[in-house]
């Protein structure tokens, strides 16, 4: 059963960037049938698409961030990285990271969530 | 890309029936069907209640139903339990360069 476990700093300055992986377990990243996402939460909203990754290495950014995201995979350790930079007050939130189905693109598998807070 | 939109609030009364609507444009929920919907439980991550606008995954309650028409698709939970109170989001495939965007949010109350 394919499990996902967020980890990275809790707290991040203001413009530095903020690093997150993605462990996977249960399950090949290296698969076919996923793309790999990530999601994040700010207190008290809703959910924000992020972006995510193919096995293959291509990328799928949401416009509003794509200037300061980078998402990476890593199939040698079957994790995958999230990277933001210049980070503000705005970027603090619960990231998930999650499976988004290949061909239907729902996300099935979630992460339990990390909170990342930026502050100095 | 704007987030979908959905209704702020809904509630309900046990063992009623409530429908939560998610508008986007024909870029993205009326474009395909690949609409999905996510309940949270505070604290908790987001659970896939419904796949491509109108199919369950195992396990889940067959007292959650989704339709879509047009540019809106839609969440219907029968037999309201209170249990089913939480956030609920739609999401909507929106093309090949950014793949996924969700909808606002809708609290479910269960009066």
């Amino acid at each position: 059963q394919l499990q996902l476990q967020e980890s990275g700093p809790g707290l991040v300055k203001p413009s530095e960037t903020l690093s997150l992986t993605c462990s996977v377990s249960g399950g090949s990243i290296s698969s076919s049938n996923y793309y790999w996402g990530w999601i994040r939460q700010p207190p008290g909203k809703g959910l924000e698409w992020i972006g995510s990754i193919y096995y293959s290495g291509r990328t799928y950014y949401n416009p509003s961030l794509k200037s300061r995201v980078t998402i990476l995979v890593d199939t040698s350790k079957n994790q995958f990285t999230l990277k933001l930079s210049s980070v503000t007050a705005a970027d603090t939130a619960v990231y998930y990271c999650a499976t988004v189905n290949e061909y239907y693109y729902y996300m099935d598998v979630w992460g339990k969530g990390t909170t990342v807070t930026v502050s100095s | 890309q704007s987030a979908l939109t959905q209704p702020a609030s809904v509630s309900g009364s046990p063992g009623q029936s409530i429908t939560i609507s998610c508008t986007g444009t024909s870029s993205d929920v009326g474009g395909y069907n690949y609409v999905s919907w996510y309940q949270q439980h505070p604290g908790k991550a987001p659970k896939l209640m419904i796949y491509d606008v109108n199919n369950r995954p195992s396990g889940v309650s067959h007292r959650f139903s989704g339709s879509k028409s047009g540019n809106t698709a839609s969440l219907t939970i029968s037999g309201l339990q209170a249990e089913d109170e939480a956030d609920y989001y739609c999401s909507s495939y929106t093309g090949s360069t950014t793949l996924v965007v969700f909808g606002g949010g809708t609290k479910l109350t269960v009066l």
